[in-house]
Order: C-alpha cells, then sequence, then structure tokens
C-alpha cells in the first residue's frame, strides 16, 4: 500500500506570498492531519479534516487554514507568508482519527520564507 | 506549558546494547501513546504504541512501557543497531487533545 504523499517537497517564497500545499493520504485512510515542525517548538498540531470538514484545530493564526476533497485528498493554504512560517510542514493521516488510531506521516514540505 | 516531555535531548549508546528512552506527561487524559523515529528531512515513522489500558507493548526489539500513576513511559530497543540512530519522538492523544509531541531525542548507536 503506497504511504502518504506530500507535494511539492520543497518551497521557496518571499514574505506576504500565500503558499498551497498538498497532501495524499493512505488509501482508505479518512482523516488527515498537518502538523508544523521548527526547531524551537518542535512539532505542533495544525489541523484535521475528516469527511471533508476541519474537526479539529491548533493553536494557529487564521493565514493558517485547510480543506479536504471526497478522495480524502487535502490542502493546506498559508496567506501573507512571515519569516516565522519557515518549517517543515508534515501531513499524517489515519483510519478515523479517532484515540487509539495510529497517524502514518508523509515526508513532509520544506517551507522557506526569504 | 509541555504536555509531553523528552528531558534528555540526546543519548549515546553502544551497538548490541540496551537504549532506553523515557518520557514524562501531565494531561491526566492522554490514552495512547506512540513513538515515532524520523531522519532529517523525512516524516517521522511510526515504531509502536500503547493504550493507557495496558502497561507493556512489544513488537520485535522495542519495547514499551506505561507507568500511568507516575504519567512516564519508555522504549527500550534491544539490541541497539546503528541503523536505530535517529530523533524518537514520544506523542500521546487523549481527552480533547489529538496528537502532542514531545520535543524529542536524538539517539545515536555507535558501531
Amino acid at each position: 500500500k503506497a504511504g502518504v504523499t506530500q507535494t511539492p517537497r520543497y518551497l521557496i517564497k518571499t514574505r506576504g506570498q500565500q503558499v498551497t500545499l498538498s497532501c495524499s493520504p493512505i488509501s482508505g485512510h479518512r482523516s488527515v492531519s498537518w502538523y508544523q515542525q521548527t526547531p524551537g517548538q518542535g512539532l505542533q498540531f495544525l489541523f484535521e479534516y475528516f469527511s471533508e470538514t476541519q474537526r479539529n484545530k491548533g493553536n494557529f493564526p487564521g493565514r493558517f487554514s485547510g480543506r479536504q476533497f471526497s478522495n480524502s485528498r487535502s490542502e493546506m493554504n498559508v496567506s501573507t507568508l512571515e519569516l516565522g512560517d519557515s518549517a517543515l510542514y508534515l501531513c499524517a493521516s489515519s483510519l478515523w482519527g479517532g484515540d487509539g488510531d495510529t497517524q502514518y506521516f508523509g515526508p513532509g514540505t520544506r517551507l522557506t520564507v526569504l | 506549558d509541555q504536555q509531553v516531555k523528552q528531558n534528555s535531548p540526546s543519548l549515546s549508546v553502544q551497538e548490541g546494547r540496551i537504549s532506553i528512552l523515557n518520557c514524562d506527561y501531565t494531561n491526566s487524559m492522554f490514552d495512547y501513546f506512540l513513538w515515532y523515529k524520523k531522519y532529517p528531512a523525512e516524516g517521522p515513522t511510526f515504531l509502536i504504541s500503547i493504550s493507557s489500558i495496558k502497561d507493556k507493548n512489544e513488537d520485535g526489539r522495542f519495547t514499551v512501557f506505561l507507568n500511568k500513576s507516575a504519567k512516564h513511559l519508555s522504549l527500550h530497543i534491544v539490541p541497539s543497531q546503528p541503523g536505530d540512530s535517529a530523533v524518537y519522538f514520544c506523542a500521546a492523544q487523549g481527552g480533547s487533545e489529538k496528537l502532542v509531541f514531545g520535543k524529542g531525542m536524538k539517539l545515536t548507536v555507535n558501531p
């Protein structure tokens, strides 16, 4: 079974621009979660989508948004980029996203904001 | 405030010996705990998990122990191999919390 895939793997943007990242979950997985990893803050939860609905949201500003499509693929958008948004963005999928359901991660998208 | 803590940033062990990675948590609502391994420029790879109804779970060379009263879990790797060298993350979920990660610990296994 193919794993979680994320595109693109690397991105360079400038401050003020916006960016869209894509994630394809493992076949059959309906829950997709997004995380931001930075050296200072570690891995932090952004949001989770299930059946095209945002089910949970972490403590990030409204510039961070996402959506999920009927095939469970998900996109994450960051508007008005700031230097501090430079990070590794990770997508994880799981069957239903509930307690006891293991999340499997993609390779991540490395975003650099100049 | 950090809900999941990995207090040691790094650990170095000899090949063939045991590696013990520790993790503490503060939220008593956490009921599912996981360990992930991560190489640079890659996403975390799931290693092993444990539910709060158990105190031990084994998978090959990896064993996770959970002490609920102490809010502590540990990952034992026996025997350690050079390929185990990576950053290990402890994570927990439960209550209203989605997956909460520790800051990670870098394990180096020397040949």
